[in-house]
């Protein structure tokens, strides 16, 4: 079975500050790893996505994620917080390679960008 | 472009109504789809998810069904709504292993 533990459910930075979102995983088999976002009443945005290429993966808005496979970690980072950036993230992961298509999502962090 | 459109935004019904929401796909051909429940200061929930026409799976049992007449609409129903199916109800859709795409969501309110 997978699963995502999000460390952290509010994490609150100052505009310039870096962002750092932790994601650890749990997966028998080869994970595919997710970073969504959701803004107040909207639906998730992919941000970015890790499929067993590039362990460094690069989404929108500036925003990186590195896949550890040691650590099993997937945390989210961006080096200068914008006031935009206030939202929910959430960490998924599916199995790699075909099986279940279905997502196993974390249960969210709350940025706050603090002025 | 793949595009989806989830309707009503909001709705509020009083308890022991019934309920559609449906959810309808565009620019793809035989996608997965899936029904999440997002309640307040709670993850999502898986509620259920389709691979094809007809085929339905139901992750938690509930006061809820799903079906799919059509292989780009996906309908999340109830007979008798109750107080705890309050919640933000978000439809998906995905091909294969790649990403969930979802939709703008629906506010379900039961008073």
């Amino acid at each position: 079975a997978q699963s995502v533990t999000q460390l952290g459910s509010h994490v609150s930075v100052s505009e310039g500050a870096l962002v750092l979102l932790r994601c650890n995983y749990s997966s028998s088999v080869p994970p595919y790893l997710f970073w969504y976002v959701q803004y107040p009443n909207q639906g998730l945005q992919l941000l970015l996505k890790y499929t067993s290429a590039a362990t460094l993966v690069k989404g929108i808005n500036g925003f990186e994620a590195e896949f550890k496979k040691s650590e099993t970690s997937f945390h989210l980072t961006k080096p200068s917080a914008h006031m935009s950036d206030a939202a929910e993230y959430f960490c998924a992961v599916t199995r790699g390679g075909g099986g279940s298509e279905k997502l196993v999502f974390g249960k969210g962090t709350k940025l706050t960008v603090n002025p | 472009s793949q595009t989806i459109h989830q309707w009503p935004a909001t709705l509020v019904q009083p308890v022991g109504s019934p309920l559609s929401l449906e959810c309808t796909v565009e620019g793809t051909s035989n996608p997965n789809l899936y029904w999440y429940r997002q309640a307040a200061g709670r993850g999502l929930q898986l509620l259920f998810y389709s691979v094809g026409i007809g085929q339905i799976s139901s992750e938690v049992p509930q006061n809820l069904s799903a079906s799919r007449p059509q292989d780009r609409q996906f309908i999340l129903s109830s007979k008798k709504l109750l107080l705890s199916d309050s919640g933000f109800y978000l439809c998906a859709w995905s091909v294969r292993q790649g990403p969930q795409h979802f939709g703008d969501g629906t506010r379900l309110s039961i008073l």
